[in-house]
């Protein structure tokens, strides 16, 4: 299972734009990248999954680079709701496959 | 998305009594199951893949006689905390997926906050 490295912290305010970066030197060929959110006494909810280049959805933006050894979530014009660990996790993804979570980036947004 | 449940939300119980916790997956069947266990501003450490119908594999250091893990049904898992003591509380949390493709997503339930006194 590849190893991933997050800022421990991040301090946002309201409205801004906010990017979150894991790098994931040793990622596999067949690995996928995938990131939770995780409020307070709750399960980790998924986010957003991307294999390259750029994946959006609903709720954020996942750019991975051409070498795949990092790869960035975006989270556009933030509110306070969305204060919360955020974990990068790399690995097969298949329903069969456990995966390993690192400390995550604790997200802290200002009003 | 996939819903998974878990029951109770939260439990105090005495030293050493046992406490059964359920996993389910309402709207899916999963073959495997994860169990995790989160301590206090620290991250998800894996515990045990519950398998249905055969036995749990547990992480190095888990104990599998203290941890008892039940995978009766395609949608049901249990964790029973056998003989438990106050450094057994934590935060246990379940995982399933609905499919055994390549990016089926693992989904997390909400949690079962234990606290043993």
């Amino acid at each position: 299972l590849a190893k991933t490295t997050q800022p421990i912290s991040m301090d946002s305010y309201e409205g801004q734009e906010v990017n979150i970066t894991c790098s994931h030197n040793n990622i596999a060929t067949n690995d996928y990248i995938t990131w939770y959110q995780q409020f307070p006494s709750q399960g980790p909810r998924f986010i957003i999954q991307g294999y390259k280049t750029k994946v959006t959805n609903e709720v954020a933006s996942l750019f991975i680079p051409a070498d795949r050894k990092s790869s960035t979530l975006s989270l556009p014009r933030v509110s306070l709701s969305d204060t919360a660990v955020y974990y990068c996790l790399v690995g097969a993804a298949g329903g069969y496959q456990k995966v390993t979570f690192g400390i995550g980036t604790k997200l802290q947004v200002i009003p | 998305g996939a819903v998974v449940s878990q029951h109770p939300s939260r439990v105090i119980c005495k030293s050493g009594t046992s406490v059964k916790i359920e996993c389910r997956s309402l709207d899916f069947q999963a073959t495997t199951m994860f169990w995790y266990r989160q301590f206090p501003k620290q991250s998800l450490m894996l515990m045990a893949t519950s398998n249905e119908g055969s036995k749990a594999t547990y992480e190095q250091g888990v104990e599998k006689d203290k941890f008892l893990i039940n995978h009766a049904s395609l949608t049901l898992s249990t964790l029973t905390v056998t003989s438990a003591h106050p450094e057994d509380s934590s935060f246990y949390i379940c995982s399933a997926a609905p499919g055994t493709g390549y990016t089926d997503t693992q989904y997390f339930g909400p949690g079962t906050r234990l606290t043993v006194l």
